[in-house]
């Protein structure tokens, strides 16, 4: 079974500076997608960046950098030029890859990044 | 097409009263997910349907819990008999494929 842990609760950031959210997971799986998601307060969860787990570039959206080790089963996200409308509940999700996936997210239990101003 | 819809927002009942959630997927998508989310944690599938056959059930999904997806459209999520640890936000998500979802809102449901 797959398992997805996020091992800080709460973290806090400036305004404009750079936070990163650390995340593991375990699998015996080699292929398979990891997802970062975000829950703004009261809000709907929307994606922030995926990585495909046979690509060794870390993926890049904007502010929003990956660091994926897979040998190490690490995949924290790094978070750019913090703005006021980053807070939300940041969440870690394992998806597996193939023919017969069912495309069912495994989450981490979240962290709360609050940015101040 | 707004995205997922989610009906209702939120839905207050009574311990041993049934439920239903209903969940509107985008219209090209085939896969349908529900998932539970409890306070301050990350969110526990339930089940998933591809068009409307449901292809996977979690063991969380007890037997007062039944989905629905007639047609393969929109989605129905019925508790039976309601227990206070129901309490939690009722996540619906759809996708064309198996890589990208987009969620709903949530239906939030307290049981008293």
């Amino acid at each position: 079974a797959q398992t997805v842990t996020q091992s800080q609760p709460e973290m806090s950031v400036q305004e404009a500076e750079t936070v990163t959210l650390s995340c593991t997971y375990d699998t015996s799986e080699s292929n398979y997608y990891l997802f970062w998601y975000k829950q703004p307060p009261s809000r709907q969860m929307i994606l922030v960046i995926r990585q495909e787990a046979y690509k060794q570039q870390n993926a890049t959206e904007n502010r929003f950098s990956v660091n994926f080790q897979k040998a190490a089963k690490s995949f924290s996200l790094k978070i750019s030029d913090s703005q006021l409308g980053d807070t939300a509940m940041y969440f870690c999700a394992f998806m597996k890859h193939g023919a017969s996936n069912t495309g069912k997210l495994i989450f981490g239990q979240g962290t709360t990044l609050q940015v101040k101003p | 097409d707004t995205g997922v819809s989610q009906d209702p927002r939120h839905k207050i009942t009574k311990r041993g009263q049934n439920v239903t959630f209903r969940c509107d997927p985008i219209s090209e998508h085939n896969r349908l997910y529900w998932y539970r989310q409890t306070l301050g944690q990350g969110p526990e599938f339930l089940t998933y349907f591809q068009n409307e056959a449901q292809l996977e059930k979690s063991r969380l999904l007890s037997d007062r819990f039944s989905a629905e997806r007639p047609k393969g459209s929109f989605s129905t999520l019925e508790i039976q008999r309601t227990e206070q640890g129901d309490s939690a936000m009722y996540l619906c998500a759809s996708s064309l494929s198996s890589s990208g979802y987009t969620f709903g809102s949530g239906t939030r449901l307290t049981v008293v």
